[in-house]
């Protein structure tokens, strides 16, 4: 079975620009959530989607949002670019709606790069 | 405040060596511990969990880890290391009905020498 896909694995915009981050969950999976991980630190918590639905977000600004599709697949939009945005940007999907006990399955993340 | 803490940012052991990766934790109430290895440019893989029972708890790859709740910790071990164990972990807290937003450490780098 396929794992977590995230596209693109790689990008460089300038700041002020947007972008759209992609992620496709392991099939079956209804929850997907969204960590940013800047570079020497741990993943950050940003969102989670369960059934298409918000169930979470973390402390960062408005210019961050989401959504989750019909098929489960997600979208994390980032507007208004800041230097500060540059990281790498991991999904995750799991089982959630079976208890919270389960694990994450993560992607292999995206990459920003903001100029 | 939820928080975990990875005391460490590098450890240093020989091959064939115990390993051991360190992680305290403050939650208010029944922590869910996880702990994740992530290897360079790549995403996080999962090791192990607690949930309940058990305070050992055996993972992939050879690794477990304790429970201690009167410490608050939650220490990676591995009896004897490999090269390839050579990675960033990563020590993580979800809170008892908090959805599944996990809380991370900021790693701790192993590298394992031949």
């Amino acid at each position: 079975d396929a794992g977590v896909t995230q596209s693109p694995t790689h990008l460089i915009k300038t700041r002020g620009q947007q972008v759209t981050l992609r992620c496709s969950p392991i099939s079956g999976h209804k929850s997907v959530s969204w960590y940013q991980q800047v570079l020497g630190q741990g993943p950050q918590f940003i969102f989670q989607y369960y059934e298409k639905e918000e169930r979470g977000r973390g402390n960062f600004p408005d210019r961050f949002s989401a959504r989750q599709f019909p098929n489960y697949s997600s979208e994390l939009n980032v507007n208004a670019l800041l230097l500060g945005d540059s990281a790498l940007y991991l999904c995750a999907s799991s089982l959630w709606g079976h208890g919270n006990t389960g694990e994450l399955f993560f992607g292999e993340g995206s990459r920003l790069t903001v100029l | 405040a939820q928080s975990v803490a990875q005391p460490e940012d590098q450890v240093n052991v020989a091959e064939g060596n115990p390993l051991t990766v360190k992680c305290t934790y403050s939650v208010s109430g029944n922590p869910y511990l996880f702990w994740y290895v992530q290897y360079p440019n790549r995403g996080l893989q999962f090791l192990l969990k607690y949930i309940t029972g058990d305070n050992l708890v055996k993972g992939s790859y050879g690794f477990e880890a304790e429970f201690n709740k009167s410490q608050t910790s939650f220490h990676l071990k591995k009896p004897s290391a490999l090269v390839s164990d050579s990675a960033l972990y990563f020590c993580a807290v979800r809170l008892a009905g908090g959805g599944t937003a996990l809380i991370f450490g900021k790693g701790t780098t192993l590298s394992v020498s031949s």
